[in-house]
């Protein structure tokens, strides 16, 4: 299986700034996707991460507040924008492995915004 | 998209007995994906079962599918305090058996393992 680390593991930021999380993958992969898991909650599906296009986002999330970058096969990162108190989650990369069939997540990144 | 319920939501065992969860889902699909989660941590994945497949077995988990009654259950046997995690299932009905991203969670069994 594919070995996935995000930087940064945790942080604590301050509302109104931005933090940009970085998924790396060692190995190619077609497909890369970014999760949110609020407080209690199941994940959700933000968005999915194309190398060479924009992202796809899901309903209920925008550009403008997650925007994403897949420079190449192995790497992207998720920006959460002028935070507020409301985005304090666990944000989780995953990838498509094993012929598309199965998806394996990143240890996750917990932000606690104030 | 397709999304599983697990059940129960929540589960408490002594050391040593079995676990069972159970996963519901509405649609067909093609493939359905257990995951562990251990204290809002990252999800790991445990086991994958093909929708013509019936059991599968990895360790001391296994896994049954139930297409006709669209449901899954993943069994723990001699169940350890380190297996005490959250629990969820993904179905997946994406062509060719992939899931393309669209893996909808419900809210997991919570499984708590007393020594």
């Amino acid at each position: 299986s594919a070995v996935i680390s995000q930087k940064p593991s945790r942080d604590i930021c301050q509302r109104g700034t931005s933090l940009t999380i970085q998924c790396q993958v060692d190995s190619q992969v077609t497909m890369m996707f970014w999760y949110r898991q609020q407080p209690g909650q199941s994940l959700t599906l933000i968005a999915t991460a194309n190398q060479g296009s924009e992202a796809t986002y899901e309903s209920g999330f925008v550009i403008d507040k997650f925007p994403i970058s897949r420079p190449n096969l192995t790497f992207s990162t998720l920006t959460v924008s002028n935070m507020s108190p409301e985005d304090s989650s666990i944000y989780l990369c995953s990838v498509d492995q094993a012929g598309g069939e199965t998806q394996y997540f990143g240890p996750g990144t917990r932000l606690l915004v104030l | 998209s397709q999304q599983g319920e697990e059940d129960p939501q929540a589960l408490s065992i002594q050391e040593g007995e079995n676990a069972t969860m159970n996963c519901s889902y509405k649609t067909s699909i093609n493939n359905l994906q257990w995951y562990r989660q251990n204290s809002g941590r990252g999800l790991v994945h445990l086991i994958l079962i093909r929708s013509n497949e019936r059991e599968k077995h990895s360790g001391r988990l296994r896994v049954t599918l139930d297409t006709s009654k669209k449901s899954s259950s993943l069994l723990i046997t001699a169940s350890r305090a380190a297996d005490t995690a959250s629990y969820f299932c993904a179905p997946a009905a994406g062509a060719g058996g992939t899931s393309y991203g669209k893996l909808t969670f419900g809210q997991g069994t919570i499984l708590t393992v007393h020594p």
